[in-house]
């Protein structure tokens, strides 16, 4: 079974914190995404990698960045924290086989970050 | 640019009855999929199953199919013998080809009664 696993469940950060936000995955994968979900916005992507230090941006890029050193690992950092920036984090995995179409995600279990 | 829609913010079912959850779809990629997970309260995204826009036949994984009517861009979701445990927000997603990435809807909160 595909394991995504998150560094923390629930976190609790001051404005203005450097936050880090950690994902791990064991099944080899070479995409690997971070969301954030918002009541009655589904979910967003933030920033997403196809490769070891390749990076690129989502569809809310600003206030985040990351950071992909090892194949496994995938990290969100929130330079300076915002109360704008209390959500639910969700990291996702997936392989890249299939030609003609995008390969399940496999998400981890969610980071749940408070901003005070 | 891809968009899903989900027009229905919560749906009852009542226990042992089939229910389908709506999803329709936009997208410009000839070659695309279409995914549906759920997500108890817990916040896991589970995956529940997967229609290539190329599958002649729609998919099927237990109690769950996708109804894929390809001409109308809707991907809905049915759940046969609703149970208890069914209870949950549901997510359609769609993806192209582009790097693994998917666009999610808002997303539909089922809930099964007794």
């Amino acid at each position: 079974d595909v394991k995504v696993t998150q560094s923390s469940r629930y976190l609790v950060k001051r404005t203005g914190e450097k936050v880090f936000l950690e994902c791990v995955q064991d099944m080899d994968h070479e995409n690997m995404f971070w969301y954030r979900q918002d009541p009655g916005l589904g979910l967003r992507l933030i920033y997403f990698s196809y490769d070891v230090k390749m990076k690129e941006k989502g569809d809310i890029p600003e206030g985040y960045s990351v950071s992909r050193e090892k194949k496994e690992r995938f990290s969100l950092i929130l330079e300076s924290a915002s109360t704008n920036q209390t959500s639910m984090y969700l990291c996702a995995s997936s392989f890249t086989g299939r030609g003609l179409a995008t390969d399940t995600q496999y998400f981890g279990p969610g980071t749940r970050l408070t901003v005070l | 640019a891809q968009k899903i829609t989900q027009t229905q913010p919560g749906m009852f079912v009542q226990e042992k009855e089939a229910v389908t959850l709506d999803c329709t779809y936009d997208t410009s990629d000839q070659s695309y999929g279409l995914f549906w997970y759920k997500q108890p309260s817990s916040g896991e995204m589970i995956f529940l199953i997967y229609q290539g826009s190329y599958d002649e036949q729609n998919a099927t994984e237990g109690r769950y199919s996708l109804n894929f009517q390809k001409a109308r861009k809707s991907a809905n979701l049915v759940i046969s013998a609703s149970q208890l445990g069914d209870s949950a927000m549901y997510f359609c997603a769609i993806g192209g080809t582009s790097y693994g990435k998917l666009t999610f809807g808002q997303g539909t909160i089922l809930t099964v009664h007794p």
